[in-house]
């Protein structure tokens, strides 16, 4: 069945450091992927997404590129700050028979000292 | 804009009662959805709705309620509320279920049931 398998957290990093949230998926059909972000006490918000193979998604400085061969979506950002620190959720809709339905990842807590 | 709505933010019950958690939007979106948030488990869909009078159940339906009058409400029922339903639900709306669209979500509705 459909799901998504992220990097265990927490993730804990000092200010300035790269980061990488790894994402693997297990889809039907072929899958928008998307990255959500929540802050403490917050909604999710969307941070960034890529709709077909080869695309990257970039927003706020992180990346992730679509990769149907590795089935990944990996996070990344060169040079994290203490406002980054949120739950981050790696999330795809396969769309078909899954309309609307978004599968997600269990999060990964970032906390970012600094 | 106000976007996504959820109303109580936080609420308490006692086993067996009932309540409506509220969710509206003012983006004129078609689909809206419930899911809640579990330590450890992601998001799980509850139920959905693709407009105004159609609703479907999602990955774990039971014991909740919707229905959808209008294009921008969409309150989860809960019947009678038991501790495995303590978690924290929100409400997520897009323009369709197509599976590029961005998904918009609430605060969110903290749920503890004694």
């Amino acid at each position: 069945g459909n799901s998504v398998t992220q990097m265990e957290g927490p993730v804990t990093l000092s200010e300035e450091a790269f980061l990488t949230i790894n994402c693997t998926y297990t889809a039907t059909g072929y899958p928008s992927l998307f990255w959500y972000v929540q802050y403490p006490g917050e909604g999710l918000q969307l941070l960034l997404k890529a709709t077909k193979a080869d695309d990257k998604g970039s927003n706020k400085g992180f990346e992730a590129t679509y990769r149907k061969e590795t089935t990944s979506f990996h996070l990344e950002k060169g040079s994290v700050q203490v406002s980054d620190s949120a739950v981050y959720f790696c999330a795809f809709n396969a769309g078909g028979t899954s309309y609307g339905k978004l599968t997600f990842g269990q999060g990964t807590i970032l906390t970012v000292h600094p | 804009n106000a976007g996504v709505t959820q109303t109580p933010k936080f609420q308490v019950l006692k086993t067996g009662q009932s309540m409506t958690l509220q969710c509206a939007q003012d983006m004129n979106h078609e689909y809206m959805s419930w899911y809640r948030q579990d330590p450890g488990m992601g998001l799980r869909l509850i139920h959905y709705s693709v407009g105004a009078g159609i609703t479907d159940q999602g990955e774990v339906p039971n014991g909740y309620n919707v229905s959808r009058s209008t294009t921008e409400d969409f309150p989860l029922r809960l019947l009678s509320a038991a501790p495995s339903q303590t978690s924290v639900y929100f409400c997520a709306s897009s323009l369709s279920g197509n599976r590029e669209e961005t998904q918009y979500f609430g605060p969110g509705t903290r749920l503890l049931v004694l």
